[in-house]
């Protein structure tokens, strides 16, 4: 059983569509950090939200923090082939960093 | 800057070989993070490092996996024998002591036939 649950799991969406990515969880955290993987490449940091019902924006991409803590959403506007990647969520638990399982989106031209 | 630093980059292997993976950190960071990523399993933690000694390997699938960080820029995991099951990317990260951001390498993209 995953600790942080990330839905969907794949998308794949024409260029100039919104969407949205959940991380989910049944724990309460400090903090939840978004990262985005392109092929061949590590994971790099996006975001970190410390407090509950945060709201962070990068450009096109906003990010939320739930009320409680305990979830987090991802929302891309206008998406571009260049938002094309895995996208994880991943939060410390006794210390240790852990990911979801990712989201794997496809932005088609 | 460098960023963290892994060599091989890909590493194709026969099953039962002796396979050794290296990681050099960023400059000035303390705290090193070996993972290994698959697509059943995700991006799992093996071990981390603060100050080079070892503090949590519970992620260290079995005795046939070792890591050591002999001094602050240099780090190995070693896989002794290898299995196709160990077949995954193995991505090095790290990060000072303290700050949670963590900087993770390019990764080392291993297959074990």
């Amino acid at each position: 059983t995953q600790l942080l649950e990330q839905s969907p799991q794949f998308l794949s969406i024409q260029e100039g569509e919104n969407l949205t990515v959940y991380c989910n969880s049944s724990s309460v955290f400090s903090s939840l950090q978004w990262y985005r993987q392109e092929p061949g490449e590590g994971p790099v940091l996006l975001v970190t939200v410390v407090t509950g019902g945060e709201v962070k924006k990068l450009k096109r991409l906003t990010f939320q923090f739930g009320d409680a803590r305990k979830d987090s959403s991802l929302h891309i506007t206008a998406a571009q082939p260049g938002d094309t990647g895995l996208y994880l969520c991943a939060a410390y638990n006794t210390g240790k960093l852990i990911f979801g399982q990712g989201t794997t989106l496809q932005v088609k031209p | 800057d460098a960023g963290v630093i892994q060599s091989p980059r890909h590493e194709v292997t026969e099953m039962g070989q002796e396979v050794t993976l290296r990681c050099k950190p960023i400059s000035g960071h303390n705290s090193l993070f070996w993972y290994r990523q698959t697509m059943m399993r995700g991006l799992e933690l093996l071990i981390y490092f603060n100050n080079n000694v070892p503090i949590d390997d519970s992620g260290m699938p079995e005795d046939r996996f070792s890591a050591k960080m002999p001094n602050a820029s240099f780090s190995t995991l070693k896989i002794q024998p290898s299995e196709p099951r160990d077949s995954a990317v193995y991505f090095c990260a790290s990060r000072t002591s303290g700050r949670e951001t963590q900087y993770f390498g390019p990764g080392t993209r291993l297959l074990v036939l």
